[in-house]
């Protein structure tokens, strides 16, 4: 099983730039989010969905647009780089509220 | 909204044993997550208390107390694989959240031969 599979793993911006972080999960999992990890602030909720057409902001959604047009699909989408958004972004999946599945990450640098 | 707290780090010797706690204040839990987390890898789950009481799983137990806002990870017979992040996080159905998880700062674990 795939699980989730989040691309790239690893991209360099310039400011100002524009990109998409895709996800998908095979699990047909209702809930999906994306979290930004940076050092000594752990995991934070940029922008989650319950379901395909429904999406919320998190903690830290400035920045970041998402959409959920399916339920394996949830981009997460930079619009204008900034040198703050540099960090590690995961997805993850979960059926309702069980256990979260984590993506392997992206690791994002803008300069 | 929530306050979790968990030890910066700490450093445990090969074969020992090692508790990692956590306490936290939330208006609506709903339970309690411990993930582990290797560098440069994805958290991945440990275990899962919505109860009071110990949850064992292997070298590895979970504990909760929801009258103290406190949990504590347990690994027994450490193993230098056993170094990594460890992860606490609390689900609170009124904080939001697809899955209502805040996510403590993580502990970071070192393993000494």
């Amino acid at each position: 099983n795939a699980g989730v599979t989040q691309t790239p793993k690893f991209q360099v911006l310039k400011t100002g730039q524009s990109m998409t972080l895709q996800c998908a999960q095979d699990m047909n999992h209702e809930y999906m989010s994306w979290y930004r990890q940076d050092p000594g602030m752990g995991l934070r909720l940029i922008h989650y969905s319950v379901g395909a057409g429904i999406t919320d902001q998190g903690e830290v959604p400035n920045g970041y647009n998402v959409s959920r047009s399916t339920t394996e699909d949830f981009p997460l989408r930079l619009l204008s780089a900034a040198p703050s958004q540099t960090s590690v972004y995961f997805c993850a999946s979960s059926f309702r509220q069980g256990k979260a599945f984590f993506g392997q990450g992206t690791r994002l640098t803008v300069v | 909204g929530q306050n979790i707290d968990q030890p910066t780090e700490m450093t445990a010797t090969e074969g020992a044993i090692v508790q990692i706690n956590c306490t936290y204040q939330t208006s609506g839990f709903n339970g309690l997550f411990w993930y582990q987390q290797h560098a440069g890898e994805a958290p991945t789950f440990l275990s899962y208390n919505v109860l009071d009481g110990l949850e064992e799983k292997g070298r590895f137990s979970s504990f909760l107390s929801r009258s103290k806002g406190y949990s504590y990870l347990l690994l027994k017979e450490l193993q230098m694989k056993d170094s990594a992040s460890y992860l606490c996080a609390v689900r609170d159905l009124l904080g939001g959240g697809a899955d209502g998880l805040t996510f403590g700062k993580g502990t970071h674990l070192i393993i000494q031969p």
